[in-house]
């Protein structure tokens, strides 16, 4: 079965320094989206993603954050100077074929450090 | 705006009980309503959803859930819970949009199973 992969596992970097989190989606998806959890909290969208632009963002997702696909089958979440505060999990999911689709498939997720 | 809310924060079940764990949402159109599954350090699980049609849903692992929209709720049961079954459970409400679509997701309840 098709599923939704994150490199790496885990990040641990230092404040103020810059991280890109990679995401897989399955191949014929179309939407593409963040989502970020604190340690004990509850998971939050951050940004959503579609025709190469970005359909719908949080009020999380500041001028830090970024979101690309470079290449037709990575999709990337880049926090341009990281804080302490940016520590958590974060999700990469996708969903669609075609039109509209109601099923989100999450990936593993990429547990960041930030120190 | 559309929330969900998880009323316990946390639940003992004994191994062999039955389990309830309760969830309310506020959505102003036709809810589609999920419930994930989250083990320590690991991702999420879709159990099952509910888009339309017969409001009892059956999902993996002897899940199933029952969608009442009188109450607003969408309430996960299991009839005879096992260990492996302790983790921390998420009822969510997905909003679809025009560039994808939304998942809220609530605070979640952590199930503990005593022997």
């Amino acid at each position: 079965e098709p599923e939704v992969t994150q490199t790496p596992s885990h990040q641990v970097t230092q404040m103020g320094q810059e991280v890109i989190l990679r995401c897989v989606p399955i191949s014929n998806h179309l939407y593409f989206y963040w989502y970020r959890q604190i340690l004990g909290q509850k998971v939050e969208f951050l940004v959503s993603f579609y025709n190469n632009e970005i359909s719908e963002k949080s009020e999380i997702f500041d001028d830090q954050f970024s979101v690309e696909r470079p290449d037709g089958s990575n999709f990337t979440l880049k926090i341009r100077s990281t804080k302490l505060e940016d520590s958590a999990m974060y999700f990469c999911a996708s969903s669609g074929t075609s039109g509209l689709s109601y099923e989100q498939y999450f990936g593993p997720g990429t547990r960041l450090t930030v120190t | 705006a559309q929330s969900v809310t998880q009323p316990d924060i946390h639940i003992t079940v004994s191994e062999g009980a039955s389990l309830e764990l309760r969830c309310n949402y506020s959505y102003g159109a036709t809810p589609y309503l999920f419930w994930y599954v989250q083990s320590p350090g690991q991702g999420l699980q879709l159990l099952l959803k509910y888009f339309s049609g017969d409001t009892l849903v059956q999902g993996i692992k002897g899940f199933e859930a029952e969608f009442k929209r009188s109450q607003s709720s969408f309430n996960l049961r299991k009839p005879s819970v096992h260990w492996s079954d302790a983790a921390e459970y998420f009822c969510a409400v997905g909003a679809p949009r025009a560039g994808g679509f939304k998942t809220i997701f609530g605070a979640g309840t952590r199930l503990f199973v005593k022997a």
